[in-house]
Parts: C-alpha cells; structure tokens; sequence
C-alpha cells in the first residue's frame, strides 16, 4: 500500500454505459496524474493535475472526462467508451509535479469495454 | 522524439541468482532523471531505483544497482540474490527536466524467480 487508492479494482461497462474512476491519496502530495495500461504497449500519461489545475492533457477522446475537485481526489469520468478502451487504468501522485520526485502508483482500475 | 527501448519481454531467473534487465533510450537532453518501476501481479508500480543523469556514480539500492552509461543511453538493472518476490514487470523510464510532467515509460520486462 503505498498511499494511492483506485477504485473500484475492476470494471465492466457496456458502451453505452457511464462510469466513473476514482482516486485518492492522503500522501500531501499536490500533482496527480491519470495514466493508461495497455497491453504490450508503454504506459501513457493521460491527464495531469497540478494544484487541482490541469495542467497537461496528451490528446486524449473526450470520452474520458477528468476531475480534481481537491488535492487529494481525482476522478476520470467515462461514457459512451470503445472496446479498444479496455485496459487498466493508473493513476499516480507526486509532490509538487517535479518527476524526479518519487511518483506514487495506485493499483489501478482494470477497464473492461463490451 | 524521446523513446525508452526494453528489448527482453520476458526473462527468468533462479533464486539467489543474479540477473540483468537492460534498457536504452533516446533522447537529445542532457539534464533527466532515470528510474526503473517494478509491477508486481497486485498491479502497484512501486519505484525501486533512480538516476540522476549528471552523476556519474551508479545508483545502488539494497540487491538493486544500475549500469548507466549516458554516452551509450544505456540503464540496465542489475538484481543480486534473486527472491521469489521479485516476480514482477520491471519498467524502465526516463523525465527530461523542464519537459513537462510526462514520464517516458518502455514496454517492461516481464521477470520470473523460479525456486
């Protein structure tokens, strides 16, 4: 357990469907990121919030809709997803936004898209 | 562009042996930081070394230590004394100073202690 929680752990949703990813840590930390976990391929940053601003989004669908409304809670809202969605979802916790700090990994949330 | 290359997808060890995980990039910066983040099948990436690229000392953390040789861009990962909890994907990643909050992650070795 290293301060970072997702929930929930796993998720199953219909295309159609809306849902939501939540994330929360308590670690005092004030930058928090989403990332995405595909198979075979490298971990990709999705969205980063830095003092609940967002302050990077790397082209991501507007199906996936990100919120920070504090600095210890982050959610990622989804609706009307593609089965290409499907992955497992990461999100993460640093101090101040600098990655030569330690980034703090939640254990994710396992995305199924049917 | 800055890419991380893991070429060994997957690998396996035998307890208490020793074993290298190798890892190259790409990058023209010459101020980032190098990690390398183990994923155990509970799925927390948990951070278990890292590099400043100005020094010229290799990080060393307890039966982890790194070979970095910055001309070549190479961060290879050495494990000493192999445990059964060290069955884990291990991900090689680098941050370029001033570049911004995304961490460059590759693929991952996948890494399996036998008894």
């Amino acid at each position: 357990e290293t301060g970072v929680t997702q929930t929930p752990r796993h998720l199953v949703m219909g295309m159609t469907n809306k849902k939501s990813l939540k994330c929360e840590q308590h670690l005092g930390h004030n930058a928090m990121y989403w990332y995405k976990q595909s198979a075979k391929k490298p971990l990709e940053l999705m969205f980063v919030y830095s003092l609940e601003e967002r302050v990077e989004n790397n082209s991501v669908p507007s199906r996936f809709s990100p919120e920070c409304p504090n600095s210890s809670h982050l959610f990622l809202h989804l609706h009307t997803l593609q089965p290409e969605d499907s992955a497992l979802y990461l999100c993460a916790s640093s101090q101040e936004g600098n990655m030569n700090t330690e980034a703090f990994f939640g254990q994710g949330t396992r995305l199924t898209v049917v | 562009a800055q890419t991380v290359t893991q070429s060994q997808p997957e690998m396996s060890v035998q307890e208490a042996e020793t074993v290298t995980l190798s890892c190259t990039y790409d990058t023209s910066e010459s101020n980032y930081y190098l990690f390398w983040y183990k994923q155990p099948p509970s799925r927390q990436m948990i951070l278990v070394i890292r590099q400043e690229a100005y020094k010229q000392q290799n990080a060393t953390e307890n039966r982890f230590s790194v070979n970095f040789q910055k001309a070549a861009k190479s961060f290879s990962l050495k494990i000493s004394d192999s445990q059964l909890g060290d069955t884990a994907m291990y991900f090689c990643a680098f941050w370029v100073i001033g570049s911004g909050y995304a961490l460059n992650f590759g693929k991952g070795t996948s890494l399996l202690v036998t008894p």
